[in-house]
């Protein structure tokens, strides 16, 4: 496995204003996601983030609302832009090693709570 | 449109009893289909996955079982213990025939087991 880590872990936010989250790994990895998961419920996929290139959107959501960086193989960033309490949710990376088998790892999240 | 049913919401068992979740999937592109265990305030952890050459898999107390044509997985945790109180999710993706590793998830099982 690899030791995935995000910050920040937790932030309360204002409506309006935007939030970036980090996801850094210690191994290299071939494929980092990023995943919403709304309280008590189940994983919602929101990109793929692709090295050097744009990230690909799943349905639902778009590039203006979640801009996702992944400058190199190990880091990534999700930010949550102009939010609104609908976005409070947990905010999870996952990645897919380069020595692995399509095995899925994600990091430990971050709680986002607009008000 | 939820591609992967999971059942039951939640589950109690009594220490020592065999706790069962199922799974059911539409798609026949899936090929891969892990089991996550999510304790509160955590990020899902990868329990143990199947792909369907194979109709069971057993690591220590955990075997999925495999149906492919009955397009259905299940979890079973033999001599279930307080400590494995969590959340479950079962997951699918077509990672191996179109190299999209995104995890489609289901809807979770809350597990109690009651000392």
């Amino acid at each position: 496995s690899a030791v995935i880590s995000q910050k920040p872990s937790r932030d309360i936010c204002q409506r309006g204003t935007s939030l970036t989250i980090q996801c850094q790994v210690d191994s290299q990895v071939t494929m980092m996601f990023w995943y919403r998961q709304q309280p008590g419920q189940s994983l919602t996929l929101i990109a793929t983030a692709n090295q050097g290139s744009e990230a690909t959107y799943e349905s639902g959501f778009v590039i203006d609302k979640f801009p996702i960086s992944r400058p190199n193989l190990t880091f990534s960033t999700l930010t949550v832009s102009n939010m609104s309490p609908e976005d409070s949710s947990i905010y999870l990376c996952s990645v897919t090693l380069v020595a692995g088998l399509g095995e899925q790892y994600f990091g430990p999240g971050t709680r986002l709570t607009v008000t | 449109q939820q591609q992967v049913k999971q059942s039951p919401q939640s589950l109690i068992v009594q220490k020592g009893g065999i706790s069962i979740i199922n799974c059911a999937y539409e798609n026949t592109a899936f090929d891969y289909f892990p089991w996550y265990q999510q304790f509160p305030g955590k990020g899902p952890a990868l329990l143990i996955a199947i792909r369907p050459d194979v109709s069971e898999k057993k690591e220590g107390r955990f075997t999925i079982s495999f149906n492919k044509s009955a397009k259905q997985f299940s979890l079973h945790i033999m001599d279930s213990q307080p400590g494995d109180s969590a959340t479950y999710f079962c997951a699918a993706s077509m990672g191996i025939q179109t190299g999209a590793n995104n995890l489609f998830f289901g809807t979770g099982t809350r597990l109690t087991v009651i000392p």
